[in-house]
């Protein structure tokens, strides 16, 4: 069971947004920056947006992070088949006193 | 060109010990907070444990503490993660991460390949 929580799977066709939520508490979405990375199969995480919505440098901008309260969302737009990936979000949690991830969604395009 | 370099996984039998290390370079090392996070065969990450620039913050999860020590040497760009009283659920890939630098965990922008831990009897 996984502090932050997202939908185990999502999917879209070629050219489509689509968007992976995440959901955390008080002590941790609520009151710290949440970090979004995509994993592709037998491969190390690739951050892709970090302190709740910025880019890093070389990451298309097809890709979007956004917080509000307890909640944060991943939105990709103008889905590729490259796409097709695990996304995991994360932050750090105040009552833990340490990092949490989400489940982490298997996002396939159809 | 920033680079990560885990080392040290293998084989260990249950209440075994191990000692990973991860070699950094293209960077300013002693400016960064770094990260190990673990990943089970098949599973989600799991974040195991936090060290500042400086080390003067050091955290772990409550499934390693007690076991588990996280280290730095500013002098080598490295870290390093002393795995004792290893358990089969520790078991997965070890990743070393750096954090940006925005803030305190506020996202891990580099990674290593990872280097696989295997507990079991």
């Amino acid at each position: 069971q996984s502090v932050l929580t997202q939908p185990p799977s999502a999917s879209g066709t070629p050219g489509q947004r689509v968007t992976i939520s995440c959901s955390g508490s008080s002590s941790n979405v609520g009151s710290n920056t949440v970090h979004w990375y995509q994993q592709l199969p037998g491969t190390a995480p690739k951050l892709l947006i970090h302190t709740n919505n910025q880019r890093p440098s070389g990451v298309p901008d097809r890709f979007s992070g956004s917080k509000s309260g307890t909640s944060a969302s991943l939105a990709i737009s103008e889905l590729q088949s490259e796409d097709e990936a695990d996304y995991y979000c994360g932050a750090w949690d105040d009552s833990l006193d340490g990092g949490v991830f989400g489940g982490g969604t298997k996002l396939t395009v159809l | 060109e920033v680079q990560l370099m885990e080392s040290g996984g293998g084989g260990v039998k249950p209440g075994g010990s191990l000692r990973l290390s991860c070699a950094a370079s293209g960077f300013i090392f002693k400016s960064y907070s770094m990260n190990w996070v673990r990943q089970a065969p098949g599973k989600g990450l799991e974040w195991v444990s936090s060290i500042a620039s400086s080390d003067d913050y050091i955290y772990y999860a409550d499934s390693v503490k007690g076991r588990f020590t996280i280290s730095r040497d500013n002098a080598k760009n490295s870290i390093y993660l002393q795995m004792n009283s290893l358990r089969a659920e520790d078991t997965g890939v070890y990743y070393c991460a750096r954090e940006t630098l925005t803030g305190w965990y506020e996202g891990n922008d580099y990674w290593g390949q990872g280097t696989l831990v295997t507990v079991s009897a």
